[in-house]
């Protein structure tokens, strides 16, 4: 079973769109945290916010967190093709599985 | 070293092989994990050390898969009598925190099991 679930699986979007994914998890998480990967090899950090944070920014990132819910939104503002790639969610602390993901596609 | 190091990046074996797969984390980071991933789907997760210990290893699937980490550095997933199954990519990630802190992903090693 998974920890985070992404939503949409897929999305499909200009250059220069918003795009914005969601993350559901189940257990009790000291952070959130976002991760990019590209071509199925490593993934890289994006973004982290702390169970006390409710939204945070990072260039064109905005991430938010509603512990209530279990739930994380991660906006990429002004997409370019370089964003196509699949975007994961994380809970540390929590148990320490990743989501399915979401693949985003920028067309330019 | 300057990232998270992993060896092989490919391996090719036959089913019924012992394989290792190596990581060598960022320098002095003290978490460590092991991911698997297969395509189209997210990383799996395997074990995570702190130090030199297996904080949690609920993620190995059976008894042919195993893990050290000895000196609380360097650590080795070891998977004896390989299946086609096990072919994936397997990731390894440090991190200074723990989980607590962001992992750094090393570019995984892919596994094919003939």
């Amino acid at each position: 079973s998974q920890q985070g679930e992404e939503d949409p699986q897929a999305l499909s979007i200009q250059e220069g769109e918003n795009a914005t994914m969601n993350c559901s998890y189940k257990t009790s998480i000291n952070n959130l945290q976002w991760y990019r990967q590209n071509s199925g090899r490593g993934l890289v950090h994006l973004i982290l916010i702390r169970s006390n944070e409710r939204e945070k920014h990072s260039g064109r990132l905005r991430v938010t967190l509603d512990t209530s819910k279990k739930s994380s939104s991660l906006l990429i503002t002004a997409s370019r093709a370089a964003d196509t790639a699949s975007y994961f969610c994380w809970g540390g602390g929590g148990k320490l599985i990743f989501g399915q993901g979401t693949e985003l596609s920028v067309k330019p | 070293g300057a990232g998270v190091s992993q060896t092989p990046s490919n391996k090719v074996t036959e089913k019924g092989k012992y394989v290792e797969l190596r990581c060598d984390p960022i320098s002095g980071h003290t978490a460590l994990y092991w991911y698997r991933q297969s395509l189209g789907q997210g990383p799996e997760f395997l074990i995570y050390f702190q130090g030199t210990g297996a904080a949690d290893d609920s993620g190995l699937p059976n008894d042919r898969f195993f893990a050290v980490r000895p000196e609380g550095s360097v650590s080795t997933l070891k998977i004896q009598r390989t299946e086609r199954g096990d072919s994936a990519v397997y990731l390894c990630a440090s991190s200074a925190r723990g989980v607590t802190g962001e992992l750094f992903f090393g570019e995984g090693s892919r596994l094919t099991v003939l």
